[in-house]
């Protein structure tokens, strides 16, 4: 399978934990982009990388929110300290610019307790 | 204001009929893209038209074309002889900017739950 895929598809924690979502974009894919999806809503954007650098993030992604790209191939996002507003889908996707279309893993869901 | 507006929820249609769905934006960038999504309840996001600022003409991709009225600022999907593999929540996006420059984020509307009838 050459598509974008996450990894944990599903995570439970108790508040207060730490959590890691791992996105494995497409390979020959320079842009990786990290969304949150709330119950009823779109994507949000959190953050973009272009290879290893991070060029943009959001005011939505607070400082127990990290995300690293560190040989311009996967990319992980990192949330400490979580919350139970931090519940949502957890979308990356990936492009190599052209007109932007992104391409989207299948996100990984995080219910925290 | 939202850049992005859906402003049906929800949406019916019987199968083999077409339906459109529809999406408005706010821009003040001369040099725009504009998306169609579709959600499956899966979750994976499957891209199914874009539509450029400066194109002439009208995206077309299959059963899939968007109506691009630039003066009204609108977007709106037509999804033709709808099958039932078409049920999902539909979602039409914008990127401000141009290929290559500026910012490659993209923000997304509220969403359109598609329900086909049999």
């Amino acid at each position: 399978d050459t598509g974008v895929s996450q990894d944990p598809r599903h995570k439970i924690t108790k508040r207060g934990q730490n959590v890691t979502f791992r996105c494995d974009p497409i390979s020959e894919h320079n842009r990786l982009y990290w969304y949150r999806q709330t119950l009823g809503q779109g994507p949000e954007f959190l953050t973009y990388f272009q290879n290893e650098a991070q060029l943009e993030k959001s005011r939505l992604l607070s400082d127990r929110f990290s995300a690293e790209r560190p040989k311009g191939s996967f990319s992980t996002l990192e949330i400490q300290r979580t919350e139970q507003g931090d519940s949502a889908m957890y979308l990356c996707a990936s492009s190599w610019g052209g007109t932007g279309e992104l391409f989207f893993g299948e996100g990984s869901r995080l219910t925290v307790l | 204001a939202q850049k992005i507006t859906q402003t049906q929820p929800g949406m019916f249609v019987q199968e083999k009929e077409a339906v459109t769905l529809d999406c408005t934006y706010d821009t003040s960038d001369p040099s725009y893209g504009l998306f169609w999504y579709k959600q499956p309840s899966s979750g994976e996001m499957i891209f199914l038209i874009y539509q450029g600022s400066y194109d002439q003409q009208n995206a077309t991709e299959g059963r899939y074309s968007l109506n691009f009225q630039k003066a009204r600022k609108s977007a709106n999907l037509v999804i033709s002889a709808s099958q039932l593999g078409d049920s999902a929540m539909y979602f039409c996006a914008m990127r401000e900017g141009l290929s290559g420059a500026g910012s490659y984020q993209l923000t997304f509307g509220k969403g359109t739950k598609l329900s086909v009838i049999p």
